[in-house]
């Protein structure tokens, strides 16, 4: 079946970077666009950043453009978000989500707090 | 603040129907397709809705859309307290040139 499982989350200072991944199984990644997905504590969804299927096009929303950047390997099933100078606006659960804007799949998420 | 507007909750009495509404402009649901979803507290969203108005394979009929110019309406017939839960609407926005979602809408099964 169809899973993305997401991983690299976790506590970081103000100013600190992360890099996210997801590993994807179950479906054909290299044909499939995907997109980062957060949702801060208590709060709603916010589309981040998408990348099409072969890497040519990537976007990014206003709130991470410059500091977020958006990669995959379809070697490998695998997508990543880099994340630079965090502030504790990006505390949030990341989903990995597979489509543009119809996203079928989902990832567990994995969880960032930005916290001094 | 989110792009696409949706009620903060709505309510009904299990077996009736509640609507959820989503108010958007040109730029997103105008011009594309309107998926839904839905969110148990602690779970990932699942997907309800595509393409406006198609349920994916396992979803009962039950849920419903529709799109008209702007706006995109969810529907839930036969009410039961399962269905409490958060739900979202989203699309694809042309001049932000990415994903965006409504607030979502809390749903309470009285």
């Amino acid at each position: 079946q169809v899973q993305l499982v997401d991983s690299g989350g976790g506590l970081v200072r103000p100013g600190g970077s992360l890099r996210l991944s997801c590993v994807a199984s179950g479906f054909n990644f290299s044909d499939s666009s995907m997109t980062w997905i957060r949702q801060s504590p208590g709060k709603g969804l916010e589309s981040i950043s998408f990348i099409n299927r072969n890497g040519s096009i990537k976007s990014y929303a206003d709130s991470v453009k410059g500091r977020f950047t958006i990669s995959r390997d379809n070697t490998k099933n695998s997508l990543y978000l880099q994340i630079n100078r965090l502030t504790a606006e990006d505390t949030a659960l990341y989903y990995c989500v597979s489509g543009r804007a119809r996203h079928d799949s989902w990832g567990q998420g994995t969880l960032v707090t930005v916290s001094s | 603040q989110s792009v696409l507007t949706q009620p903060p909750s709505v309510s009904a009495a299990p077996a009736q129907k509640v609507t959820i509404s989503c108010s958007g402009s040109r730029s997103n649901i105008g011009n594309n397709f309107v998926s839904w979803y839905r969110q148990f507290p602690g779970t990932a969203p699942k997907l309800l809705i595509y393409d406006n108005n198609k349920r994916p394979s396992g979803i009962p009929d039950r849920f419903s859309a529709s799109r008209s110019d702007t706006s995109a309406t969810l529907g839930i017939t036969g009410l039961q307290p399962g269905d409490e839960a958060d739900y979202y609407c989203g699309t694809w926005d042309n001049s932000l040139n990415i994903g965006v979602f409504g607030g979502g809408t809390r749903l309470t099964v009285l």
